[in-house]
């Protein structure tokens, strides 16, 4: 009965594969959101989605292409992996207003070869 | 100048022991401020929400100055289960009229026994 779950839980490949995660969320959140948290440990915003609409696209590669096929999903699609893209990566939902309290997902640790 | 800064130690205390943390923010408009907590290699967790008022929760009590853009946490008889990174956490409107949530880079916490 998680909250928020994404799969995989542990990534490892290598540079310049494709990969997706995954994250679903089921408190009834209409809003979704994708983070990076680099090894430095600073979390930093990547996508936001609110009932399947994109609405914050910060400054990301387009190699970064979220997709949510319906608001209680989130996926996260990741074209020629550099090595720069190890991170961890923490799926999070919300109700409403993205700047209410958030629940995280317990991250995707990608790990590029 | 980041938009949420802290102090990020690490502060290692003794068991009992009362530490303070504090967290400044650059955007006047921010209507939205929490404290989370992180364990090592875990999610963000949500630990409470900061009103103008300040409020307490048990042991831990979060201050808010909006004239200073100031917010304190202060955690009181320090147990070892403390020990965690601590997040400061506001709410912003960025470009475009979206709301979201922006973390500071955290404080690191380590109670020794």
């Amino acid at each position: 009965d998680t909250a928020v779950s994404q799969t995989p839980k542990y990534l490892v490949t290598q540079m310049g594969n494709d990969k997706s995660i995954k994250c679903e969320q089921n408190l009834g959140h209409d809003t979704m959101y994708w983070y990076k948290q680099d090894s430095k440990k600073f979390l930093k915003i990547m996508f936001s989605y609110n009932n399947k609409e994109l609405i914050i696209n910060e400054t990301v590669p387009n190699r970064f292409s979220p997709k949510s096929p319906d608001k209680a999903h989130l996926n996260l699609h990741i074209n020629s992996l550099e090595l720069g893209d190890s991170a961890v990566y923490f799926c999070a939902s919300s109700l409403r207003r993205g700047d209410q309290p958030q629940h995280f997902g317990d991250g995707t640790r990608l790990s590029i070869l | 100048r980041k938009e949420v800064e802290q102090d990020p130690g690490p502060f290692n205390v003794p068991e009992g022991a009362t530490v303070a943390f504090n967290c400044t923010y650059s955007n006047s408009a921010s209507q939205s401020f929490f404290w989370y907590r992180q364990d090592c290699r875990k999610e963000p967790k949500l630990l409470m929400s900061v009103y103008s008022s300040g409020n307490e929760d048990g042991r831990f009590t979060a201050q808010l100055n909006r004239a200073s853009q100031y917010i304190s946490l202060l955690i009181r008889d320090s147990k070892l289960s403390d020990s965690a990174t601590y997040l400061c956490v506001v709410g912003v409107i960025s470009s475009g009229s979206a709301r979201q949530l922006t973390f500071g880079s955290g404080t690191q916490l380590t109670v020794l026994p």
